[in-house]
């Protein structure tokens, strides 16, 4: 069965820095491009970015390719997402996802992030 | 960045009744769409992949359709364990874009 498992979300100050982790379960890690997803408390999904299956390559929104990170440990099935001088706008539910040849096709049960003083 | 203008935002139908959510993308995404479910409380699901294409364990009463810039899910014969929200994504180029999601309550 397939397994995402986010964790290392919480409260954070702005201007912080934040890391976020995925384990994945039940496929072989290392063949498949993973993405982080987050929703904001009124719903709206946004895309962040993905990675490659060898960590090679990433993508992101442009919006926030300067402050986010995303990155992998195959050896570790983990997925990462390093957030830093984050900021009120950036409290949402983030997902991990794995992504198949079309679309997302399973996702992790999320973790929320609040960033307020 | 590719938009993606999902619509109704909201909807609500009875049980039994044929439901369809649109979704227009802002230039062509020549079928890399997929339909998501989230469920209140709970994680997306993907239900329909390359526009039309139905996801394993994904009951028939879904399908989706559409083509260039214009897609459509549609449910028929409606169950209670469908009220949920409704997105669409476009994975054609980066990044990647949702539409602003359609959720679906009983009548």
């Amino acid at each position: 069965e397939v397994q995402l498992v986010e964790s290392g979300g919480g409260l954070v100050q702005p201007g912080a820095s934040l890391k976020l982790s995925c384990v994945a379960s039940g496929f072989t890690f290392s063949d498949y491009w993973m993405s982080w997803v987050r929703q904001t408390p009124g719903k709206t999904m946004e895309w962040i970015g993905d990675i490659k299956y060898d960590g090679s390559y990433t993508n992101y929104v442009p919006s926030l390719k300067n402050r986010f990170t995303i990155s992998r440990d195959n050896a570790k099935s983990t997925l990462y997402l390093q957030m830093s001088n984050v900021r009120s706008e950036d409290t949402a539910s983030y997902y991990c996802t794995r992504d198949g040849y079309s679309g997302a096709d399973y996702w992790g049960q999320g973790v929320m992030v609040t960033v307020s003083s | 960045d590719i938009r993606m203008t999902q619509s109704p935002a909201s909807l609500s139908a009875s049980l039994g009744e044929t439901v369809n959510i649109e979704c227009l993308a802002s230039e062509d995404i020549y079928s890399d769409l997929a339909w998501y479910q989230q469920k209140p409380g709970k994680s997306p699901q993907l239900l329909i992949y390359n526009a039309n294409s139905l996801q394993n364990g994904v009951p028939s009463r879904f399908s989706g359709s559409g083509s260039g810039t214009q897609y459509s899910l549609k449910i028929n014969s409606l169950q209670s364990e469908d009220v949920a929200t409704y997105f669409c994504q476009q994975y054609n180029n980066y990044p990647r874009t949702f539409g602003g999601g359609t959720k679906l309550e009983l009548k």
